[in-house]
């Protein structure tokens, strides 16, 4: 139980265009998903906390207008990158919320590539 | 500010013998902490975790040990196997906004040598 999965898995495109990535909770429903986004041979750095139903909340320095959250079901949020540019390829992973033996546990994505030529 | 730090990039050791992973937190408020392995284009695999009431919790091959005063957690894998080799993330999380706020550290890439 507890799978998060992610879609695409890797993303190639082109300078300017925009990227949609979607995570889904597939056992579970998640009130609250997390988008983080990891830089070769660094750590996994949160970029936005996705709540069901209202507008995320987006960490220090993220851009809010470049990286759009949606969280428009109990199971499934987006992240969409837009007008992306090369500074911009990374691995974004995502999470998911689920309470277990009285904690706030997270289970993970298996992340996506996007690479922006 | 990195609050949560690996101070060691890398670990090598032979197979059979223990792994300890080693991890250092700045905040106070942390309250749960954690352990996730994770492999090259994979997103992160909870391994173990501890509240910051306990000092110890062991899960088969898996033990944490929690030192609050230090600001100091370790993970200890014994006996160390070649499928352990990953990048092993430390974790810390507090209560935010009504939802626990996770903090990774830098990782820890380990390999078991046969």
């Amino acid at each position: 139980g507890a799978v998060v999965s992610q879609h695409p898995s890797w993303v190639i495109c082109k300078s300017g265009t925009s990227v949609k990535i979607e995570c889904r909770s597939l056992d579970f429903q998640a009130t609250t998903m997390f988008w983080y986004r990891q830089f070769p041979k660094q750590s996994l750095m949160l970029m936005a906390t996705s709540n069901e139903g209202s507008k995320a909340t987006y960490e220090q320095g993220v851009e809010k207008d470049k990286f759009l959250i949606n969280h428009a079901s109990l199971t499934l949020s987006t992240l969409t990158v837009t007008s992306a540019h090369p500074e911009d390829s990374s691995f974004y992973i995502c999470s998911a919320s689920l309470i277990l033996a009285g904690h706030n546990e997270q289970f993970f994505g298996p992340g996506t590539r996007l690479t922006v030529l | 500010d990195q609050q949560v730090k690996q101070n060691s990039p890398s670990l090598s050791v032979q197979e059979g013998r223990i792994s300890i992973l080693n991890c250092d937190y700045t905040n106070s408020m942390f309250d749960y902490f954690l352990w996730y392995k994770k492999y090259p284009a994979e997103g992160p695999t909870f391994l173990i975790s501890i509240s910051s009431i306990k000092d110890k919790n062991e899960d088969g091959r898996f033990t944490v040990f929690l030192n609050k005063s230090a600001k100091h957690l370790s993970l200890h894998i014994v006996p160390s196997q070649p499928g352990d080799s990953a990048v092993y993330f430390c974790a810390a999380s507090r209560n935010s906004g009504g939802y626990q706020k996770v903090t990774f550290g830098t990782g820890t890439k380990l390999q078991v040598i046969p």
